[in-house]
């Protein structure tokens, strides 16, 4: 079945480092959205990426999408210690219209002050 | 506020016993959604609806069941022939069933089974 696989499962960085998550899809994606779960909370919704080879940033955090539409980058510049949680993302069911989202099992980032 | 609500946030039940987690919107949207979290699991999905009177298994939906029978609800019951049920269950709502919707959750109920 579909599937969304995203690298590393943990990161520990020191204040001020770059942080970086990858995603891949099984399957073309019509889009990739991202999340971040601050501990103890739920996932709210970042961004989301529709375009080939798109780019967006948010202040530090700049996003990517594949050129294939198979991938995607989450990438924070100089991170705080604000930037702690898991980031996920997830992609829609291939083929449907309607349905759910497949997430990936997200990157779990610790800030160290 | 528009928003989406789960309670309780924390619940404790007796092994052996049904519990049922609530789930409500008024963002008016059409489909909801069940996932459960466990520690370096991700988001697994137990079940969703798109429409009314209406829903379909996810990845993990046995021990589980569900109702949709208003548009604001999608209660998930826990059953006793869940193995593990205890972790965190997250609820959440889109605008539609397209995949090009975003989805906003809830704050999440952690069910403890002693």
């Amino acid at each position: 079945g579909q599937q969304v696989m995203q690298i590393p499962q943990y990161q520990h960085v020191q204040e001020g480092e770059d942080f970086t998550t990858y995603c891949n899809s099984s399957t073309t994606l019509s889009n990739i959205q991202w999340y971040k779960q601050r501990p103890g909370g739920h996932p709210v919704f970042l961004i989301q990426l529709v375009k080939s080879g798109e780019v967006k940033k948010q202040k530090r955090l700049t996003f990517q999408f594949g050129e294939a539409k198979k991938n995607s980058s989450l990438h924070i510049t100089a991170t705080q210690t604000t930037d702690v949680g898991t980031y996920f993302c997830a992609g829609p069911d291939r083929g449907s219209t309607l349905g759910r989202l497949y997430f990936g099992r997200g990157t779990q980032l610790t800030v160290w002050p | 506020d528009g928003g989406i609500t789960q309670s309780p946030k924390y619940l404790f039940r007796k092994e052996g016993q049904n519990v049922t987690l609530s789930c409500e919107q008024n963002l008016n949207h059409d489909a909801m959604y069940w996932y459960r979290q466990d520690p370096g699991q991700g988001l697994r999905l137990i079940y969703y609806s798109q429409i009314v009177n209406d829903f379909q298994k996810g990845d993990i939906a046995e021990g589980y069941s569900v109702s949709r029978e208003k548009k604001e609800s999608f209660p998930l019951t826990v059953t006793s022939a869940q193995k593990n049920p205890t972790a965190f269950y997250l609820c959440a709502s889109q605008r539609s069933g397209a995949g090009a919707d975003t989805q906003y959750f809830g704050p999440g109920t952690r069910l403890t089974v002693l």
